[in-house]
């Protein structure tokens, strides 16, 4: 149980063209659902907070014109990359929280490498 | 905010001897620590957890030990075997993982065979 996809795993797209990222949470309800970025031998580096039903929560210095999050379900969350450009190839993660009580664990998607040219 | 450190940045084992790696936080309120392995190009799995309230926990060759005063926590791996070679992050959150993860810097784990 407690698997999470992500769509695409992998895409390659012009400078200025917008890309969506879809995460989705199979076989659990996840009323939050996280959003990291990782750079090649970094770390995770949270850049949004989703919550279903309601605005997303970003952390300090990601632009939310740039990165869009929609949380219209409880199964599924979208990052939108507008106006991409090649500093925003990256690997993108998302992971997403079971919503029943007790259950303290986010399970990751299996991410996606965004290249833009 | 949350910072957590990660020590060491790389660490090469023996296959069958053990390995440390230690983590730091700076929030007295965290009170949710899981320790996350991550394969090249792939998704970061959970490998083990812990809360504030024990201060230690184990499964199998893994264990994880929590020192709040000192606001510490570290992950040991015995009898390595060579799929254990892999970046291993931990993470700290408050409200019981309720709410985001602060993630270390990770460690990159060599077992030579």
């Amino acid at each position: 149980g407690a698997v999470v996809s992500q769509h695409p795993s992998r895409v390659i797209c012009k400078s200025g063209t917008s890309v969506k990222i879809e995460c989705r949470s199979l076989d659990f309800q996840a009323t939050t659902m996280f959003w990291y970025r990782q750079f090649p031998k970094k770390s995770l580096m949270l850049m949004a907070t989703s919550n279903e039903g309601s605005k997303a929560t970003y952390e300090q210095g990601v632009e939310k014109d740039k990165f869009l999050i929609n949380h219209a379900s409880l199964t599924l969350s979208t990052l939108t990359v507008t106006s991409a450009h090649p500093e925003d190839s990256s690997f993108y993660i998302c992971s997403a929280r079971p919503g029943t009580s007790g259950r303290d664990t986010q399970y990751f998607g299996p991410g996606t490498r965004l290249t833009v040219l | 905010g949350e910072n957590v450190e990660q020590h060491p940045s790389t660490l090469s084992v023996q296959e069958g001897d053990s390995a440390v790696i230690k983590c730091t936080y700076s929030d007295s309120a965290s009170n949710y620590f899981p320790w996350y392995k991550q394969e090249l190009g792939k998704r970061p799995q959970l490998i083990i957890d812990i809360r504030s309230n024990v201060g230690e926990k184990k499964d199998q060759r893994i264990a994880v030990t929590l020192n709040k005063t000192a606001k510490h926590f570290s992950l040991h791996i015995t009898e390595t075997q060579p799929e254990d070679s892999a970046v291993y992050f931990c993470a700290a959150s408050i409200n019981f993982g309720n709410e985001k993860l602060t993630f270390g810097t990770g460690t990159r784990l060599t077992i030579i065979p």
